[in-house]
């Protein structure tokens, strides 16, 4: 099963503009995480935000959380080439133990 | 930070053989890791939870009999891909749950290509 449904499913900006990513889920959650993937290789762990915050920082990372809508955005600004990844959203579904992932943004930053 | 390996890396294997996966947690025990699959340009989707000493919970789905998963030890757990076909050629990741938090730590997975 998917919980997080992330929007856009696909995103390309110029090096040096922000890119936004929002991730949308059904269940309560204990938390939300935000993981990058480059190409055919693991996840690389950004940030995490528990349900009783709003908003969290971690360098040029920005995200936010809203329980109500049951949605989360991420938000990163002054792109890099190297910022070239999948950008999944990961919840607790139900504050199970079990991580289920989104389906993911491609985030292409061009030259 | 807490490690998590996989091994191997990559693995090539024909049809009809069967492909052992192995998932460690370096420097920390876990009680309970979790197998996931990742076909190209998708997401992760979660196969099952393994738990250390007891049988392994399957997703729906997912085939108990083909994908056998074994978590002997808490720093192991091995994910058997059985009689294996060119559908099951996919990228597998797993996941470790470390104590107190259980916060999720994850291997950097292993490429399956069945010829």
């Amino acid at each position: 099963s998917q919980q997080g449904e992330e929007d856009p499913q696909a995103l390309s900006i110029q090096e040096g503009e922000n890119a936004t990513m929002n991730c949308s889920y059904k269940t309560s959650i204990n938390n939300l995480q935000w993981y990058r993937q480059n190409s055919g290789r693991g996840l690389v762990h950004l940030i995490l935000i528990r349900s009783n915050e709003r908003e969290k920082h971690s360098g040029r990372l920005r995200v936010t959380l809203d329980t109500s809508k049951k949605s989360s955005s991420l938000l990163i600004t002054a792109s890099r080439a190297a910022d070239t990844a999948s950008y999944f959203c990961a919840t607790d579904e139900n504050r199970d133990d079990k991580i289920i992932f989104g389906k993911g943004t491609r985030l292409h930053i061009l030259p | 930070g807490a490690v998590v390996s996989q091994h191997p890396s990559r693995v090539i294997c024909k049809s009809g053989t069967s492909v052992k996966i192995e998932c460690r947690s370096l420097d920390f025990q876990a009680t309970t890791m979790f197998w996931y699959r990742q076909f190209p340009k998708q997401s992760l989707m979660l196969m099952a939870t393994s738990n250390e000493g007891s049988k392994a919970t399957y997703e729906q789905g997912v085939e108990k009999d083909k994908f056998l998963i074994n978590h002997a030890s808490l720093t192991l757990s091995t994910l058997t891909v059985t009689s294996a076909h060119p559908e099951d050629s996919s990228f597998y990741i797993c996941s470790a749950s470390r104590p107190p938090t259980y916060e999720q730590y994850f291997g950097p997975g292993t490429r399956l290509t069945v010829t």
